[in-house]
């Protein structure tokens, strides 16, 4: 067990490219979230996969959000048009039920220039 | 809404002594789990104690201790005999029972503790 990874840790970006980010779960969790931590806050919560399926979205993900757990392991979260209020730090947390802890990976962090 | 308070922004607190750190909640839902986290400087999150709503007993986890007021919504971690690896950022969090949460954590905005030699 090597916990849960996220690559990459870091990425800079010019206003409008589009990125992409990669979580890998602990292989037996099912359950996969994306928060979102900003400056000064706490995590708020993105989206949450259960398996293949995406079965919540946070307000917080707009349009130019998009979420993918293609084979109900990795995820990806890719950011279209990036813009400067997108720079946060991107955590994933795997669980293997809704009541057990979530363990979380050390986030991507993400500046927007 | 689904809120949590962290009032105290900074902590510090001298080596080998003790240190709470308050958090405060507001739900209407009468099943949860409430949360500790630990995030380090650029390490990742990781699960402090946590505490059952039915349960009355309040949790320890060795030197963490909580202590769990369900009618004040409060939920307070104390840190005894603290060590210098304790200082970090730590985060309240809570987790509703009903399904149509999926479990998502609702977290407060942290207080960071320094420790001091």
């Amino acid at each position: 067990d090597t916990g849960v990874s996220q690559d990459p840790r870091h990425k800079i970006t010019k206003r409008g490219q589009n990125v992409t980010f990669r979580c890998d779960p602990i292989s037996e969790h099912n359950r996969l979230y994306w928060y979102r931590q900003t400056l000064g806050q706490g995590p708020e919560f993105l989206t949450y996969f259960q398996n293949e399926a995406q079965l919540e979205k946070s307000r917080l993900l707009s349009d130019r959000f998009s979420a993918e757990r293609p084979k109900g392991s990795f995820s990806t979260l890719e950011i279209q048009r990036t813009e400067q209020g997108d720079s946060a730090m991107y955590l994933c947390a795997s669980s293997s039920s809704e009541i057990r802890e979530q363990f979380f990976g050390p986030g991507t962090r993400l500046t927007v220039l | 809404a689904q809120t949590v308070t962290q009032s105290q922004p900074e902590m510090s607190v001298q080596e080998a002594e003790t240190v709470t750190l308050s958090c405060t909640y507001d739900t209407s839902e009468s099943d949860y789990y409430l949360f500790w986290y630990k995030q380090p400087p650029s390490r990742q999150m990781i699960l402090v104690i946590r505490q059952e709503a039915y349960k009355q007993q309040n949790a320890t986890e060795n030197r963490f201790s909580v202590n769990f007021q369900k009618a004040a919504k409060s939920f307070s971690l104390k840190i005894s005999d603290s060590q210098l690896g304790d200082a970090a950022m730590y985060f309240c969090a809570y987790r509703v029972l009903p399904r149509s949460t999926l479990g998502r954590l609702y977290f407060g905005r942290g207080t960071q503790l320094t420790v001091w030699p």
